[in-house]
């Protein structure tokens, strides 16, 4: 079965400070997604990755960083975090382009102070 | 770019009735509109989908209808139970790109 796993499951981060989110998928999937998920918004793209050394902005990249340095692993960078990211993160993996099934992470929870 | 609109933000059946989740997309361009489930304090796992060369596409008790003219798509869910409670998106993903864009979730209440 796909597995995506992310790290840390939960967070709790300082207004100003750093914070990195990982994403490891054993499926060998090409395509990988950060969303994030907030009430009333569902769920909204932040960066998404064709394959290792490639990142593309979502809807929303502004205030966020992603790095794919392989096949396996894909990292969200939030270099200075402030309150408003305050939310559930989601990595997802998927393998064909526009048919795009997605297999997704259990989610961190990130409480930014 | 493309945007999925979720029109029921929540919904509430009986058991055994049916569930009807509508949605709208913009770009005529998408071609792939999957649905995924998340229960309660869970992660989202795909339940169905459907292409733009149908219009309709049925697994056991769910349906997918596509009108590609009117740019809409639903999922019923026919002869609900307890266990399809759960928050429902809907998303869009154009045709030679990586993007799927997801709806704002419904959530789905089943009652006694």
């Amino acid at each position: 079965e796909a597995a995506v796993t992310q790290s840390p499951r939960n967070k709790v981060a300082v207004t100003g400070g750093k914070v990195t989110l990982s994403c490891n998928q054993t499926n060998n999937h090409n395509n990988m997604y950060w969303y994030r998920q907030d009430t009333g918004h569902g769920l909204r793209l932040i960066h998404y990755s064709y394959g290792a050394g490639s990142t593309e902005k979502g809807d929303i990249p502004d205030g966020y960083k992603a790095s794919r340095p392989s096949q396996e692993n894909f990292s969200l960078i939030l270099e200075l975090a402030t309150p408003s990211q305050t939310s559930v993160y989601f990595c997802a993996s998927g393998e064909r382009v526009g048919q795009n099934t997605l297999y997704f992470g259990a989610g961190t929870r990130l409480s930014v102070l | 770019g493309e945007k999925v609109e979720q029109h029921e933000s929540t919904l509430s059946v009986r058991e055994g009735d049916s569930a009807v989740i509508n949605c709208t997309y913009t770009d005529t361009a998408s071609s792939y509109f999957p649905w995924y489930k998340q229960e309660a304090g869970k992660s989202l796992h795909f339940v169905i989908d459907i292409r733009s060369n149908v219009d309709r596409k049925q697994s056991q008790r769910l349906i997918v209808l596509l009108d590609k003219k009117a740019k809409r798509f639903s999922l019923h869910i026919t002869a609900t139970q307890p266990e399809d409670s759960a928050i429902y998106f809907c998303a869009a993903s154009i045709s030679n790109t990586n993007k799927v864009v997801f709806g704002t979730g419904t959530r789905l209440q089943v009652l006694p």
